[in-house]
């Protein structure tokens, strides 16, 4: 079976440092991996997707993940926070359909 | 473009009633999907149809129904709505059901039962 967890429920950064959302999954084959994002009372959008192609994914918005097998991990990281970063990012494995992890909300400091 | 277009937006029901809820996909995807969203829990599948014609039950099925009216168009029911059905609730399409494929969202409906 497969799932993700998403590691940290909320993560509050200042603007211009670092982010680091942290997502493991658990799948018995290779799996294809999503980061989503949701801004405050809309739809998801996706921000970038491996699929067992190159490790180091690069994404919309300057996020990038990494692929990670010996870890089980696909770790969101963006190397400078903005304002308008501020959302809940979901981790997703794909089997036939999408799962879902528990989300982290990412608060932006000024 | 429309993507995905869920009706209403938002809806008040009392315990016990019955509705309906729309979604249309104008990108000519084969799979649709419903998914429910509640605060710490991510998005729950409910139902999903992999194919015009095809309906699968999800993590989250029960108090619920689903339609595949035809390729652009998949609704939810609920028969007799319950507090816990509370939540809001996701349409997405993606052009296959691979594990490889992007599914696009619609904006959600808000659902409160009282």
């Amino acid at each position: 079976a497969q799932s993700v967890t998403q590691l940290d429920s909320h993560v509050s950064v200042s603007e211009g440092t670092p982010v680091l959302l942290r997502c493991n999954y658990s799948s018995s084959y290779s799996p294809s991996l999503f980061w989503y994002v949701q801004h405050p009372n809309k739809g998801l959008q996706l921000l970038l997707k491996y699929t067992s192609a190159a490790t180091l994914v690069k994404g919309i918005n300057g996020f990038e993940a990494e692929f990670k097998k010996s870890e089980t991990s696909f770790h969101l990281t963006k190397p400078s926070a903005h304002m308008s970063d501020a959302a809940e990012y979901f981790c997703v494995v794909g089997t036939n359909k999408l799962i879902f992890g528990t989300g982290t909300l990412l608060a932006v400091q000024p | 473009n429309a993507g995905v277009t869920q009706t209403p937006k938002f809806q008040v029901l009392k315990t016990g009633q019955s509705m309906t809820l729309q979604c249309a996909q104008d990108m000519n995807h084969n799979s649709m999907y419903w998914y429910r969203q509640d605060p710490g829990m991510g998005l729950r599948l409910i139902y999903y149809s992999a194919s015009e014609g095809t309906t699968d039950k999800g993590e989250v099925p029960n108090g619920y129904n689903v339609s595949r009216l035809n390729k652009r168009e998949f609704s939810l029911r609920l028969e007799s709505a319950a507090p816990s059905q509370t939540s809001v609730y996701f349409c997405a399409s993606s052009e296959r059901t691979a594990m490889n494929t992007e599914a696009f969202f619609g904006q959600g409906t808000r659902l409160t039962v009282v």
